[in-house]
């Protein structure tokens, strides 16, 4: 089956500066990779996706590239804000079913 | 998007008893999925509850142990069944909405504790 691994599992950044996360995936088939961010005490909240046709997608502050030949993703943060704190997590999708890496624990220090 | 609800949204529960958590969207939906999420640790599928059949189980996760219902196509039910303290985790409904080809939303979660 499908394997996602994400780093760093956790990263500290000063307010105003970028962040930057990092998934591999195992299974070349894999044609759909959201992002997730979750806040204490809260479900998973999708805050951007890409597909396998597509090499970068932005929104706004956030930005995810894929490679698909090197299998991997990124998700990338721009001027980084306190409430961006917060755990996310990448996944990979064949179809429905979410792999989901590890986790990285967002610190955004003011 | 959606507006998923779960119920209970906590509970501390004896080893041995069960637990039935529901799960209510505000729109139908094509897919529902009950992912368990352990301590300080990722999500990892346990099954995909189908409308009027049983559901499709991950491997390392039985019937017997999770019962899953969906009568229709906003609700579901896990039941965590003969409880252990190794059951303590936050169970978590998704859907995925009709119309979307891939994205998923999820619920705010219930989070159980076993002693």
């Amino acid at each position: 089956g499908e394997n996602v691994e994400q780093h760093p599992s956790t990263l500290s950044v000063q307010e105003g500066d970028s962040a930057v996360i990092k998934c591999t995936y195992s299974d070349s088939a894999s044609n759909y990779f959201p992002w997730y961010k979750q806040e204490l005490g809260k479900g998973p909240q999708l805050i951007i996706d890409i597909r396998s046709n597509v090499g970068e997608k932005k929104d706004q502050r956030i930005a995810v590239t894929l490679n698909k030949t090197a299998k991997h993703f990124s998700l990338h943060i721009t001027e980084t804000q306190p409430e961006d704190s917060a755990v996310y997590f990448c996944a990979a999708s064949i179809g429905r079913a979410l792999t989901f890496g590890s986790g990285t624990r967002l610190q955004v220090q003011p | 998007s959606a507006v998923i609800s779960q119920k209970p949204s906590r509970d501390i529960c004896q080893r041995g008893t069960s637990l039935t958590i529901q799960c209510q969207v505000d729109s139908q939906v094509t897919m529902m999925f009950w992912y368990r999420q352990q301590p300080g640790q990722s999500l990892t599928l346990i099954a995909t509850a189908n409308q009027g059949s049983e559901a499709t189980y991950e491997s390392g996760f039985v019937i017997d142990k999770f019962p899953i219902s969906r009568p229709n196509l906003t609700f579901s039910t896990l039941t965590v069944s003969n409880m252990s303290p190794e059951d303590s985790s936050i169970y978590l409904c998704s859907v995925l909405v009709r119309g979307s080809t891939y994205e998923q939303y999820f619920g705010p979660g219930t989070r159980l504790t076993v002693t």
